[in-house]
């Protein structure tokens, strides 16, 4: 089943945060984050496995709550480079596909 | 780096023609799958496989099939392509992180 994503759309200013959500209804064994940029395919940016689990990338980080099956992406003094559209991606355990939300676009102008 | 490979990148085709979308990998994963995606669009799962003689169908409908006879490779065939088919088919495989393909931009005219 499809994770839901929120918000479908935002737009920040260089150097302000954001932080865009990821549910879902089933119980989940990971999220996986991925950005695509216009024209390019999506690129792993992390994974989360274990309950209240967070992790870095540069300036952004995330964190899965596996009781309330919930992960949120932190972006952090956003730059230009972060633009693009942000999917979260869920499996389950043993053999359930990888299957994404409808992704958020993310828009950071100068 | 991802070693993924899909051919071609891009495709314009007339109808009820058979097509075959190809996906290479080098890595040795074992889980393929296929997306279909309209630009700026959200990823369709269609077709996926967690290995060799192992395929499934994906949530969204679709009139196309899959094979998996070796590991690396991962082809997708429209019997008779049709302007609704007209999208971005985009190949990941995975060990846990998903590496994705170029994408296929087909069109059916």
């Amino acid at each position: 089943q499809q994770p839901v994503q929120s918000p479908q759309a935002v737009i920040l200013r260089e150097g302000e945060d954001a932080v865009i959500n990821c549910s879902s209804s089933k119980a989940l064994y990971s999220v996986h984050w991925y950005r695509q940029k216009h024209g390019e395919a999506p690129v792993f940016l992390m994974i989360l496995l274990k309950g209240g689990e967070q992790k870095g990338h540069d300036k952004i980080s995330a964190s899965f709550n596996e009781k309330k099956q919930q992960s949120s992406l932190y972006l952090t003094a956003s730059q230009l480079s972060y633009s693009g559209t942000y999917f979260c991606g869920t499996d389950g355990s043993g053999n359930t596909p990888l299957v994404f939300g409808k992704g958020t676009r993310l828009s950071v102008i100068a | 780096e991802a070693d993924i490979y899909q051919t071609p990148r891009y495709l314009v085709i007339g109808t009820g023609k058979k097509i075959t979308l190809e996906c290479s990998q080098t890595m040795g994963h074992d889980k393929m799958y296929w997306y279909q995606q309209d630009p700026g669009m959200e990823l369709h799962l269609i077709h996926y496989s967690y290995g060799v003689n192992s395929t499934e169908k994906g949530d969204l409908s679709s009139e196309s099939t899959v094979s998996r006879i070796r590991t690396e490779h991962f082809p997708l065939t429209l019997e008779s392509a049709r302007p609704s088919h007209t999208s971005q088919y985009l190949c990941a495989s995975s060990d846990r992180k998903a590496f994705f393909g170029q994408g296929t931009r087909l069109t059916v005219v």
